[in-house]
């Protein structure tokens, strides 16, 4: 079966400090892969999408990147953190259905 | 107006209670419709998909009229674990989900 493992859990990073969180996929290959993120009582935000290695799709500008160094790994990352970049970030991916199936998310304070 | 619009809530509802939330969307070449589940501090699970003619699950009816662009979640028969933010999903072939930005239910005992 497929699982998405994505780490780490929590995360407090002082502001202009770097970021790397990182997410993998077991199970399936070539999967379409998705980085969101989620502040504090807000709805989910496209960041980042992937369908290949090394094919990534940035949908808001700001300082955060991605990379897909393997075809079953996605990588957020930023060179300097804003306050603003707190949230809970979520990887995904999706099936063949459509739907999509979230790992267990990072929330990143930013102090 | 925005692609994926929800009543945000919070529904306060007493247990054994059926409640209905509504969902609309802006792009009629929307394919795909799904509800997801969101407990506190956790990550959105798919609940179920929105077929055209309409599906059940248990004490979870959803429906979906392209007409008028709106998809619904019924629940019946509340419990206490309903509890949660539920979020209503849009696709277009090819592109990202779009996710609404939720409806909170509360259960009461």
């Amino acid at each position: 079966s497929q699982t998405i493992h994505q780490w780490p859990a929590t995360l407090v990073q002082p502001v202009g400090s770097p970021l790397s969180l990182e997410c993998t996929v077991e199970g399936t290959s070539n999967p379409n892969l998705y980085w969101y993120r989620q502040a504090a009582g807000r709805g989910l935000q496209l960041l980042f999408y992937s369908v290949g290695i090394g094919q990534i799709s940035s949908e808001v500008p700001q300082n955060l990147s991605a990379s897909r160094p393997q075809d079953r790994q996605f990588i957020l990352s930023s060179k300097k953190l804003l306050l603003s970049d707190s949230g809970f970030y979520l990887c995904a991916w999706s099936s063949s259905s459509g739907g999509y199936t979230f790992g267990s998310g990072t929330r990143l304070t930013v102090v | 107006r925005k692609e994926v619009e929800q009543d945000p809530g919070p529904f306060n509802v007493p247990e054994g209670a059926t409640v209905a939330f509504n969902c609309t969307y802006s792009n009629s070449a929307s394919q795909s419709f799904f509800w997801y589940r969101q407990d506190c501090r956790k990550e959105p699970k798919l609940l179920m998909s929105v077929y055209s003619s309409g599906n059940e699950d248990g004490r979870f009816t959803a429906q979906l009229n392209r007409a008028s662009q709106y998809i619904s979640l019924l629940i019946r028969d509340s419990k206490l674990s309903d509890s949660a933010t539920y979020l209503c999903v849009v696709n277009i072939r090819n592109t990202p989900l779009v996710f609404g930005k939720g409806t909170r239910l509360s259960v009461i005992a």
